[in-house]
């Protein structure tokens, strides 16, 4: 499979406990994207990599949240001291350097109870 | 404020006749457009995309049309089939930057 992979699929935590996203985009692209989605809504943007360097951040993206990209490759996304309104999807995509077409993973479902 | 709009949140369609899912944007520099169809508990799958300087693009079954004086766009599928019905995002971009979307239709093709 050379999709776009989030692990992991579904995460149930207690509210204030902090979790972890990992994403694996397509190989060969260099931009890499989170997006949220919660019911109702379409994605909305959180940030976005172009290799390692994060060059847009939303404002939604409080302090509680970080995303890395190290090398250039895989990202993470960090919640630290979670909420219920931090339930939502979490979705990463990846495109290539045109940034035109943009592929999204399966999401990453988020309960906090 | 929301840039992209998508004014129908649901539409049922027969088995075998045209589906036309409508979009609205407010931003002139949007440079790309594109339909996503998404299923309950999965990532948006990409349909079919549209650059700012033409006015149609065809995919078998899937159609994008262009309407940049009136901000208009929409997404036509011939005939529709029941594997069809999902949720269906309109989203733009602008100079390769992130993708905003619009809130989405929900299709049925009733069989």
């Amino acid at each position: 499979d050379t999709g776009v992979s989030q692990d992991p699929r579904h995460k149930i935590t207690k509210r204030g406990q902090n979790v972890t996203f990992r994403c694996d985009p397509i190989s060969e692209h260099n931009r890499l994207y989170w997006y949220r989605q919660t019911l109702g809504q379409g994605p909305e943007f959180l940030t976005y990599f172009q290799n390692e360097a994060q060059l847009e951040k939303s404002r939604l993206l409080s302090d509680r949240f970080s995303a890395e990209r190290p090398k250039g490759s895989f990202s993470t996304l960090e919640i630290q001291r979670t909420e219920q309104g931090d339930s939502a999807m979490y979705l990463c995509a990846s495109s290539g350097e045109a940034g035109n077409t943009i592929y999204f993973g399966e999401g990453s479902w988020l309960t906090v109870v | 404020d929301q840039q992209v709009k998508q004014n129908s949140p649901s539409l049922s369609v027969q088995e075998g006749r045209i589906s036309i899912l409508n979009c609205d944007y407010t931003n002139s520099m949007f440079d790309y457009f594109l339909w996503y169809k998404k299923y309950p508990a999965e990532g948006p799958t990409f349909l079919i995309s549209i650059s700012s300087i033409k006015d149609k693009n065809e995919d078998g079954r899937f159609t994008v049309f262009l309407n940049k004086s009136a901000k208009h766009l929409s997404l036509h599928i011939v005939p529709s089939q029941p594997g069809d019905s999902a949720v269906y995002f309109c989203a733009a971009i602008q100079w390769a930057n992130n993708l905003f979307f619009g809130t989405g239709t929900r299709l049925t093709v009733i069989p």
